[in-house]
């Protein structure tokens, strides 16, 4: 199974600052990430797919990078709207896998 | 759009059988090439992903609960469903419902989720 960890596991930020969150892979996944947003009491909802598509929905300040092993998730300026968890997914190899998280908090 | 909604029991005894349904709206849960997905979530920790069916009925299951675990369809209903056998107070979750669409070199992003449903292992 392929592992991914994400870091940092939280970020304290103020609104209009930029956020990068990690993710890296056990072994090589091509493109093969997503990243999702989860809010309190929230179902995941996808953000990112194939490392660099930004789903329906969300704005361009939301950004994703990377191939092979490392991946990165950049929030431009900081929105209100924006703090959450975020996990990263990875669709190279059954089963599907998550990160850990990266919760995004208000400073 | 497509819309999905767990149920079952919210309560389920240690060493019983968990069941829950995921009822699909807004769009044929046969049609189309999609995988169709069972992932929980414990309070305050990530999510893990316990399976998935196929439009056309193969399966496929983390090995981690595979020898507990059952997921079938009933495109009568347009649901699918999930049992997972002698449950014990770590299968204590959130269990959510979700849809991929099957993409080049196979497996799938979960693109539609239904809200979830707590189910709690207690005696």
């Amino acid at each position: 199974e392929i592992v991914l960890t994400q870091s940092p596991a939280t970020l304290s930020l103020s609104p209009g600052e930029g956020a990068t969150l990690s993710c890296r892979a056990s072994q090589s996944i091509s493109s093969y990430l997503a990243w999702y947003q989860q809010k309190p009491g929230q179902a995941p909802r996808l953000l990112i797919y194939d490392a660099s598509n930004r789903a329906t929905g969300f704005p361009a300040r939301f950004s994703g990078s990377g191939s092979g092993t490392d991946f990165t998730l950049t929030i431009s300026s900081l929105e209100a709207e924006d703090f959450a968890v975020y996990y990263c997914q990875q669709r190279a190899n059954w089963p599907l896998t998550f990160g850990g998280g990266a919760k995004v908090e208000i400073k | 759009q497509v819309q999905l909604q767990e149920s079952g029991p919210g309560l389920v005894k240690p060493s019983q059988t968990l069941s829950l349904t995921c009822t699909v709206s807004g769009g044929s849960i046969s049609s189309g090439s999609y995988y169709w997905s069972w992932i929980r979530q414990p309070a305050g920790k990530g999510l893990e992903w316990i399976g998935r069916i196929y439009t056309s009925g193969s399966t496929n299951y983390n090995p981690s609960l595979k020898s507990r675990v059952t997921i079938s369809v009933d495109t009568s209903k347009n649901q699918f469903s999930l049992i997972l056998s002698s449950v014990t107070a770590a299968d204590t979750a959130v269990y959510y419902c979700a849809r991929g669409e099957a993409r080049s070199g196979g497996s799938c992003y979960l693109d539609s989720w239904g809200q979830g449903t707590l189910v709690t292992v207690s005696s």
